[in-house]
């Protein structure tokens, strides 16, 4: 399967843990993005990288989440001191980028729940 | 900011009807794409419109992009029961694709 694929697909937490999810774009894909889902919603952006530079952070985004790519090709997203409003579902998508013709793969998302 | 709204929120269609969703934004766009999730899925790109006025057609799907470039419809002809999912469009300002924001979506149901 070449797609973007996304680990853990589920999470479980407590409040006030950390926690990490991976993405692994599709490889020749240089953008990659993340978005927030809720339940009846639509996907929320978060940020997105161009190869390794992370270009653009939503303003709404926490201090306690950051996002790495380091070599340009899988990306990290991280939840510091996480808190029950964070439950959502963080998806990945990734793309050819270099102009209009942006056409978003999602991956299956990660699933987080805080108890 | 920017905002995206879709309407309706939900639509119940029994199947042979038509279905048709709206998409408005508060702001101009340079491009407006649409999606669909199926439920317990993510969401799969179906188009991306560009030009003021434009239509496009995929088979039963056809989508329209606003002359002012602030709206887009996507309608289905005779729906069936692989059409259910939610619909989103996703407008971006400007011309490198960045910072899509999503609407809401509008769930459809179609009833065998």
């Amino acid at each position: 399967d070449t797609g973007v694929s996304q680990n853990p697909r589920h999470k479980i937490t407590k409040r006030g843990q950390n926690v990490t999810f991976r993405c692994d774009p599709i490889s020749e894909h240089n953008r990659l993005y993340w978005y927030r889902q809720t339940l009846g919603q639509g996907p929320e952006f978060l940020t997105y990288f161009q190869n390794e530079a992370q270009l653009e952070k939503s303003r709404l985004l926490s201090d306690r989440f950051s996002a790495e790519r380091p070599k340009g090709s899988f990306s990290t997203l991280e939840i510091q001191r996480t808190e029950q409003g964070d439950s959502a579902m963080y998806l990945c998508a990734s793309s050819l980028g270099g102009g209009w013709k942006e056409k978003l793969f999602f991956g299956s998302g990660t699933q987080l729940s805080v108890l | 900011g920017q905002q995206v709204m879709q309407i309706p929120q939900y639509q119940h269609v029994q199947e042979g009807e038509d279905f048709t969703t709206y998409c408005n934004s508060s702001t101009t766009l340079s491009n407006i794409q649409w999606y669909k999730q199926r439920p317990g899925g993510h969401p799969v790109f179906l188009i991306q419109l560009v030009k003021s006025g434009e239509v496009k057609k995929q088979k039963r799907l056809t989508f329209q992009f606003g002359e002012a470039k602030k709206n887009s419809s996507l309608h289905i002809t005779a729906t069936q029961t692989t059409d259910v999912g939610t619909y989103f469009c996703a407008g971006s300002r400007d011309n490198y694709g960045q910072n899509f924001v999503f609407g809401p979506g509008t769930r459809l149901s179609v009833l065998p």
